[in-house]
């Protein structure tokens, strides 16, 4: 299986600042990699898709981008809504797996 | 716009099997793959497997001696059969739709807590 690691495991910011989260995989995925916030007691909602992709509907504060076998996910200016969990995926090979998760508070 | 919604008990006991449906409303199932997810404290997110709208299935190699996904297109529903459960399966579980073409998940259920205890 392939196994992704998320760092940090925790983030505390402010409204307006700038995130960044990484994701790493175990084993090239290529750009099979997507992105989910989660909110408690909701369940993920995809951001991005395809390592860059931006799911529809989504803000354009939110990015993904690749840089070697590191995938970064970056809120360029945090808003109140973004305070929550976030999953990396990768989609190459099944099983498909998860990252273990970033939870984005208040700072 | 595509909707699902997982249903069935909340608790089962130890060694017994855990059903749930998902059912798909505002779309078909073709030609999408069709997933369940779960989410647990100790192991986070686990993708439990799929099933295509032909019928063809793929599961998590983990959990592949337990788990049947089924398919209703006349119901349109899916469904998740997980055998000799142990505490160990309390999750929250999730449907979801499965792109093909890019992997990701696009759509989500909202979710149902299944708790494994006597």
């Amino acid at each position: 299986d392939i196994q992704m690691t998320q760092s940090p495991s925790s983030v505390s910011a402010s409204v307006g600042d700038r995130v960044t989260i990484t994701c790493r995989a175990s084993q090239g995925i290529r750009g099979w990699l997507a992105w989910y916030q989660q909110k408690p007691g909701k369940a993920p909602k995809l951001l991005i898709y395809s390592a860059s992709s931006l799911q529809s509907g989504v803000p354009s504060r939110f990015s993904g981008s690749t840089s070697g076998t590191d995938f970064t996910l970056t809120i360029s200016s945090l808003q109140p809504e973004d305070f929550a969990t976030y999953y990396c995926q990768q989609a190459h090979s099944f099983p498909l797996t998860f990252g273990p998760g970033t939870k984005v508070d208040v700072k | 716009q595509v909707q699902l919604q997982e249903s069935g008990p909340g608790l089962v006991k130890p060694s017994e099997t855990l059903s749930l449906t998902c059912t798909v409303s505002g779309g078909s199932f073709s030609p999408d793959y069709w997933s369940w997810i779960r989410q647990s404290p100790g192991k986070g997110l686990e993708w439990i497997g799929y099933i295509y709208y032909s019928g063809s299935t793929n599961y998590n190699p983990s959990l592949k001696t337990r788990v049947t996904i089924s398919l209703d297109t006349s119901k349109n529903q899916f469904s998740l059969s997980l055998s000799f459960v142990t505490a160990a399966d309390t999750a929250v579980y999730y449907c979801a739709r499965h792109s093909q073409r890019t992997g990701d998940f696009d759509c989500w259920g909202q979710g149902t807590l299944v708790t494994v205890s006597s």
